[in-house]
């Protein structure tokens, strides 16, 4: 079966600044693996997917994440943080049988 | 195209009562997953049905837990009766089956939250 940790269940940053957010996974089988976002009160918002192709994968709201087997890691990125970037970020691997685990979660938050 | 509609938003109860949550998903989603979200943690499947069929449902707890998709579109679930445990966010979401060994993409909506006391 496949999981997911996610590093740091808090992340803080100034607006302008990087934005890492962690995630390793673990799989049996060549995983897909997702980043999703949830707003308060809200449902999750799907940011990336990688499937196969291409490990750089680039998805909405200038968000992008690297996938590397070697490493087995998934890391969310953005060059300069908005204060519209906090929120909550669920990194997700699925073995391609809609068996689909989330991690925990990690919070955002974005100082003026 | 209108996204997954859930209801009621909010729901609180007294412990013991029984509660039920509605889920329509977006048009010619085959695919409907019942999730649950503790505070603090990410989703983890409850349900999950392709059309009226329930294919997935090993973490539902059956001695309380129970849904429902008879047309294969809009869904139920239930609790009955509820502990103060059950206090959670209930998410529903439903993805297009594309064939094959592929993750289809799962589109959520806003989610129940339920305060059980």
């Amino acid at each position: 079966a496949q999981s997911v940790t996610q590093l740091g269940s808090h992340v803080s940053v100034s607006e302008g600044a990087l934005v890492l957010l962690r995630c390793n996974y673990s799989s049996s089988v060549p995983p897909y693996l997702f980043w999703y976002v949830q707003y308060p009160n809200q449902g999750l918002q799907l940011l990336l997917k990688y499937t196969t192709g291409a490990t750089l994968v680039k998805g909405i709201n200038g968000f992008e994440a690297e996938f590397k087997k070697s490493e087995t890691s998934f890391h969310l990125t953005k060059p300069s943080a908005h204060m519209s970037d906090a929120a909550e970020y669920f990194c997700a691997v699925s073995d391609g049988n809609n068996d689909m685990r989330f991690g925990a979660g990690t919070r955002l938050t974005v100082k003026p | 195209e209108a996204g997954v509609v859930q209801s009621p938003r909010y729901k609180i109860i007294e412990k013991k009562q029984p509660v039920a949550f509605w889920c329509n998903p977006i048009s010619g989603h085959n695919t409907l997953y019942w999730y649950r979200q503790n505070l603090g943690q990410g989703p983890e499947l409850l349900i999950r049905y392709e059309n009226e069929e329930a294919v997935d449902d090993s973490q539902l707890p059956k001695d309380r837990f129970s849904a429902e998709r008879l047309k294969g579109v809009d869904s139920t679930l239930k609790i009955q009766p509820a502990e103060l445990g059950d206090s959670a966010v209930y998410l529903c979401a439903s993805s297009k089956r594309q064939g094959g060994r592929f993750q289809e993409t799962q589109y959520f909506g806003p989610g129940t939250r339920l305060l059980v006391l």
